[in-house]
């Protein structure tokens, strides 16, 4: 079957606007995971859905950053005024419940000029 | 809180060679999870093994092995007969309640 699905692939912005990752979870899992994967601070954790359980937002490392997930599939990370450490791969990954494995997407490289 | 050390930063054998890659975690926990994913030039993360904390029984899947071990809290990853195509970075990650933490991760590259 399919498996997660990001959109867009690559992202090349301006310092100060804002920008959207898209997210399709694996059909039929209810969980679903937003990480960032960067040179400095290797993978970690922003935000979890479950759901509809209010999210974990306990990794968002700014109020920048926010995430929203419609109709417990698919997901938005919004990224507002982008400021140049916000360079990234954002990595999306789902699982049928929580504490089962999770499968990520092939990423969202976002680069801020 | 938990955390994942993958020492080894980068590994480089020779093709055939056997080769493990080293995990050690901390946790306080008595319910968790260990993962291993495997990161390709492509980019994509994918999931290679989950052992949950009670199961201790080592695991073998083809050239891939997973040792696991609570008393000195590792979970190690040996490549047999590596090949070119295992160049990859593998991360050790732990999960308990929702998030993974992950390791740095282990760059491995194999020679021809």
């Amino acid at each position: 079957g399919a498996g997660v699905s990001q959109s867009p692939s690559n992202k090349v912005t301006e310092k100060g606007k804002d920008v959207e990752l898209r997210c399709d979870p694996i059909s039929g899992h209810t969980a679903l995971y937003w990480y960032r994967q960067s040179l400095g601070q290797g993978l970690e954790f922003l935000i979890y859905f479950q759901g509809n359980s209010a999210p974990d937002k306990s990794g968002l490392p700014s109020d920048r950053f926010s995430a929203e997930r419609t109709g417990g599939s698919v997901s938005t990370l919004t990224i507002q005024r982008t400021q140049q450490e916000d360079s990234a791969v954002y990595l999306c990954a789902s699982s049928l419940n929580i504490r089962d494995t999770q499968y990520f997407g092939p990423g969202t490289r976002l680069t801020v000029l | 809180a938990q955390k994942v050390t993958q020492a080894q930063t980068e590994i480089s054998v020779v093709e055939k060679e056997d080769v493990t890659l080293d995990c050690v975690y901390e946790t306080r926990d008595t319910t968790y999870y260990l993962f291993w994913y495997k990161q390709p030039p492509s980019g994509e993360l994918v999931f290679l093994i989950r052992r949950n904390s009670f199961d201790e029984q080592n695991e073998i899947s083809g050239r891939y092995s997973w040792n696991f071990q609570k008393s000195t809290s590792s979970f190690n990853f040996t490549i047999t007969a590596s090949q070119v195509v295992d160049s990859a970075v593998y991360f050790c990650a732990f999960g308990s309640a929702r998030q993974l933490t992950f390791g740095s991760g282990t760059q491995l590259t194999v020679l021809p």
